[in-house]
């Protein structure tokens, strides 16, 4: 059972502009949440995260925002650069040490 | 500093057989944690390592074993291999705390024909 979902498996955005990706959950016991971006063969790398406790998380050109109500949380992304395009991975966890749940990913392209 | 490292990269075995996967964290780090992602799917978590002990463990059979050896470092063991065994596996080190401190290793692509 997907307990975190990305119902977006592609996104295509024009450099500049700014890239929405979002993700939506079904476990009220989730309180952290975190983004990862993943390039081919490499593994995947910690973006951004917010604690449950929070509605945004900003740092840089990286936003995220938790809406808990919703349970639904987004990562904006401002300006979008190419060098962004890749696949990211929305990721929740009922305990900061604990095991990650992941979403299937969005593949994110920039273009020039 | 070395980040996370695993061996070997590719891996092709065929059913039945057993395999052993390889895992050294970031310096400083001492947990381990496991993941399987099967193509187009989300990393899986199989289980975790903290103190050469099994601190949690995902929906994943008896046939996935592991090891954390006093180094830290890590083995993941899986029996029996079947055609849906076939996946990108992912190493990940961390603090017992702060997921936000959890650094992937590039995985092992494991092929079972």
């Amino acid at each position: 059972d997907q307990q975190v979902k990305q119902n977006s498996p592609s996104l295509s955005v024009q450099e500049g502009r700014i890239s929405i990706l979002n993700c939506d959950y079904t476990n009220s016991m989730f309180d952290y949440f975190l983004w990862y971006k993943k390039y081919p063969a490499e593994g995947p790398t910690f973006l951004i995260s917010i604690s449950s406790i929070k509605d945004k998380n900003e740092d840089g050109r990286f936003t995220v925002f938790l809406n808990k109500s919703a349970k639904h949380l987004s990562l904006h992304i401002v300006p979008s650069q190419p060098g962004d395009s890749a696949v990211y991975f929305c990721a929740a966890s009922k305990d900061s040490g604990y095991a990650l749940n992941f979403g299937k990913g969005t593949s994110l392209l920039v273009t020039p | 500093d070395a980040g996370v490292t695993q061996s070997p990269t590719h891996l092709i075995k065929t059913r039945g057989q057993q395999v052993t996967l390889r895992c050294s964290p970031k310096s400083g780090h001492d947990t381990v944690s496991w993941y399987q992602q099967a193509l187009g799917q989300g990393p899986q978590f199989i289980f975790q390592y903290y103190e050469e002990e099994e601190r949690q463990r995902g929906n994943f059979p008896d046939r996935f074993s592991g090891h954390q050896f006093p180094n830290y470092s890590s083995e993941l063991n899986v029996n029996a291999l079947l055609l849906g065994d076939s996946a990108l596996y992912l190493c990940a080190s961390s603090l017992p705390t702060g997921l936000e401190t959890q650094y992937f290793g590039p995985g092992t692509r494991l092929l079972v024909l």
